[in-house]
């Protein structure tokens, strides 16, 4: 298996446009994670999916961001209308079972998202 | 709350240990885990503790828990140059993993 794929690489887009971050996780995990990585704030779970539904987004910061995940091979994170204060790494993650169960996390490569 | 807590920076010279400590705050966690993040990479898992155990040894490495502070640590004996990166603690919330901000260890030749 190829591990969880992040595409784009990087990203870098004007204030106001609207990014699409892109993973598909490891076949056969059900349960997929979007992260934010800053310096300031460090590892920030963003959102959860369990079986293609999301359980938890109260780490989303605003109603700029969106999460979907159409079915268990994809899933994508949308930023619109993308601000400077948006640039980060996101990271996207999966596992075979959910956290309780001792099942390790398989980070992506992540996204270098810069918002000029 | 949820707050996991490291230090940012640790320097150690090549051939010493190095120490890596971290505080959790939830003490239903399961496990424990320590992730390690190369520039430029994701993380990627280098050990993990049930949390019933107190130590956990695995070739260079050695996990310590003491349940009752809540504290985790982790050692690398003989610190090697490829072991500069960022080193990342993490507890098991309900439904979620729970990262700490990261240790960044640098390794003089």
């Amino acid at each position: 298996d190829a591990g969880v794929i992040q595409s784009p690489r990087h990203e870098v887009t004007e204030m106001g446009q609207e990014v699409t971050l892109r993973c598909k996780p490891i076949s056969g995990h059900n349960s997929l994670f979007w992260y934010r990585q800053t310096m300031m704030r460090g590892l920030e779970l963003l959102i959860y999916f369990n079986n293609n539904v999301p359980i938890d987004d109260s780490g989303m910061p605003e109603d700029r961001f969106s999460a979907k995940m159409p079915n268990a091979s994809f899933s994508t994170l949308k930023i619109q209308p993308s601000e400077p204060r948006d640039s980060a790494v996101y990271f996207c993650a999966s596992s075979l079972l959910g956290p309780q169960s001792g099942e390790k996390l398989f980070f992506g490569s992540g996204t270098q998202l810069s918002v000029l | 709350g949820e707050d996991v807590e490291q230090s940012l920076f640790l320097s150690v010279r090549e051939g010493d240990s190095s120490v890596i400590n971290c505080t959790y705050t939830d003490s239903s966690s399961t496990y424990l885990y320590w992730y390690k993040q190369e520039p430029g990479a994701g993380l990627q898992l280098l050990t993990y503790i049930f949390s019933n155990m107190d130590m956990k040894q695995d070739q260079r490495l050695t996990v310590l828990l003491n349940k009752k502070d809540k504290h985790l640590s982790l050692r690398i004996a003989d610190t090697q140059t490829g072991d500069s990166a960022i080193y990342f603690c993490a507890e098991t919330g309900t439904y979620k993993y729970i990262f700490g901000t990261g240790t960044r260890l640098k390794v003089l030749a």
